[in-house]
């Protein structure tokens, strides 16, 4: 994989549903992958950075997982509320460039129905 | 506190026409990365400064260019544009490697 990959595209979920995204990136190299929250007329805001393989981080009812070795990691959301409609958005950060340098995937757009 | 601030919010150009984009880093932040993102795809990296120099830059022509003053503000400047130039324009700063990157809400650029 040389691009960062999101699947799905799009997901529409009804309130109280868990769910989870994935984001495939490439495993060369890898140095960190973001996760950031992206609502509608608002900035992208930070959820996770991470940097271990097999790391899992958590905030609230959402949480991350990664595996560097294969270029993958999980987004879940546990109990899904219309306040978490958004577009999830990952990152890589690959050793030897500039630390502001990250290659986002195209996002999965999250949709909560009350 | 103060977050990162962008200006102008939304602008109007034609084609051909030059723009200055304008970027205020939160405080203490000294990187600040600049991302073009278009409607349905993710962002994509234009450049990076830290202490006023060019840190990483992306695959853009050189049309467009950007620089960083002693407080860390940045610029960015796009000369001679044309309509796939119309974008949302997000500033991001950063104040620790591998950390997060606190985002503007951007500028949004439409070229007629």
């Amino acid at each position: 994989i040389l691009n960062v990959e999101q699947s799905p595209q799009s997901l529409h979920v009804q309130e109280g549903d868990s769910t989870n995204f994935t984001c495939s990136f490439p495993s060369s190299n890898f140095y960190a992958l973001h996760w950031y929250r992206w609502e509608t007329a608002k900035s992208p805001e930070a959820l996770f950075v991470m940097t271990l393989n097999g790391d899992e981080k958590k905030k609230g009812r959402i949480s991350a997982t990664l595996n560097t070795k294969e270029g993958y990691s999980y987004l879940y959301i546990k109990g899904s509320q219309p306040e978490d409609s958004a577009t999830y958005l990952c990152a890589s950060l690959r050793g030897g460039t500039s630390y502001g340098k990250l290659t986002f995937g195209q996002g999965t757009i999250l949709t909560v129905h009350p | 506190d103060a977050g990162v601030t962008q200006s102008p919010t939304h602008l109007i150009k034609t084609r051909g026409q030059q723009v200055t984009l304008r970027c205020s880093p939160i405080s203490g932040h000294k990187s600040v990365s600049w991302y073009q993102q278009v409607l349905g795809q993710g962002p994509q990296f234009i450049f990076q400064y830290y202490e006023k120099e060019e840190r990483g830059r992306g695959n853009f022509p050189d049309r467009f260019s950007a620089r960083q003053f002693p407080n860390y503000s940045s610029e960015l400047n796009v000369n001679a544009l044309l309509l796939g130039d119309s974008a949302l324009y997000l500033c991001a700063s950063s104040g620790v490697r591998t950390g997060e990157l606190f985002f503007g809400e951007g500028s949004r650029l439409t070229v007629l």
